[in-house]
């Protein structure tokens, strides 16, 4: 089983400058990770992903992530936030394992951009 | 543009009233799913649809019930609305890789808000 924790439930940041969203993970198998936004009253839409590679992950919007295996972590980080990336943030977990590849979400991170 | 649509956006109903959500793709994904998302919480996954195979959560209460008469459709059904199902009920789509394996990537639809006066 896996599990996410995002230790960081609201994240108030001025505009234009730097965030980092905190993501740890926990898993027993190899893992692939995933960082979703959630505007008001919307769905989830993926920001980026991370599946094997290089462990730099780039995304849209500006958004970018590193999965670090040694510190169980996959940061979300932007140089430079606009109002518009005022949102809820989930990262997610899946399992590389056939037959496994349900996503398990953590509880989010409130992102507000103060202008 | 290929999506997932869910209809409606929202929905009331009365406590103890059945109520249908609806989720369509356009995707032409084998693989659609339902979560329930409470206010300020991680979405929780209900049951998923691999196909015509239907696959529930262990802890998803017998209130819940889900269809999927085609590809393209399905929806969820609350036999008995409580005060604690209101919440945001989330469909999403995955496709079935070359490999035969499930994508891990899912696809969201907009999400349908459910109000149990």
């Amino acid at each position: 089983a896996q599990s996410v924790t995002q230790l960081d439930s609201q994240v108030p940041v001025f505009e234009e400058a730097p965030v980092e969203l905190r993501c740890n993970y926990s898993s027993s198998v190899s893992v692939y990770l995933f960082w979703y936004v959630q505007y008001p009253n919307q769905g989830l839409q993926l920001l980026l992903k991370y599946l094997s590679g290089s462990t730099l992950v780039k995304g849209i919007n500006g958004f970018e992530a590193e999965f670090n295996k040694s510190q169980t972590s996959f940061h979300l980080r932007k140089p430079s936030v606009h109002i518009s990336d005022t949102a809820e943030y989930f990262c997610a977990v899946s399992s590389s394992n056939f037959g496994n590849e349900k996503l398990t979400f953590g509880t989010g991170t409130r992102l507000t951009i103060i202008p | 543009d290929a999506m997932v649509i869910q209809n409606p956006r929202y929905q009331v109903t009365q406590f103890g009233k059945p109520v249908t959500l609806s989720c369509s793709q356009t995707l032409n994904h084998n693989v659609m799913y339902w979560y329930q998302q409470k206010s300020s919480q991680a979405p929780k996954l209900l049951f998923h649809y691999y196909d015509k195979d239907f696959n529930n959560e262990a802890d998803t209460p017998d209130n819940f019930q889900s269809r999927r008469p085609n590809t393209s459709f399905c929806f969820l059904d609350i036999r008995s609305p409580g005060l604690g199902d209101a919440a945001m009920y989330l469909c999403a789509t995955s496709r079935v890789m070359a490999s035969g394996r499930v994508s891990n990537e899912q696809f969201f639809g907009p999400g349908t808000r459910l109000t149990v006066l």
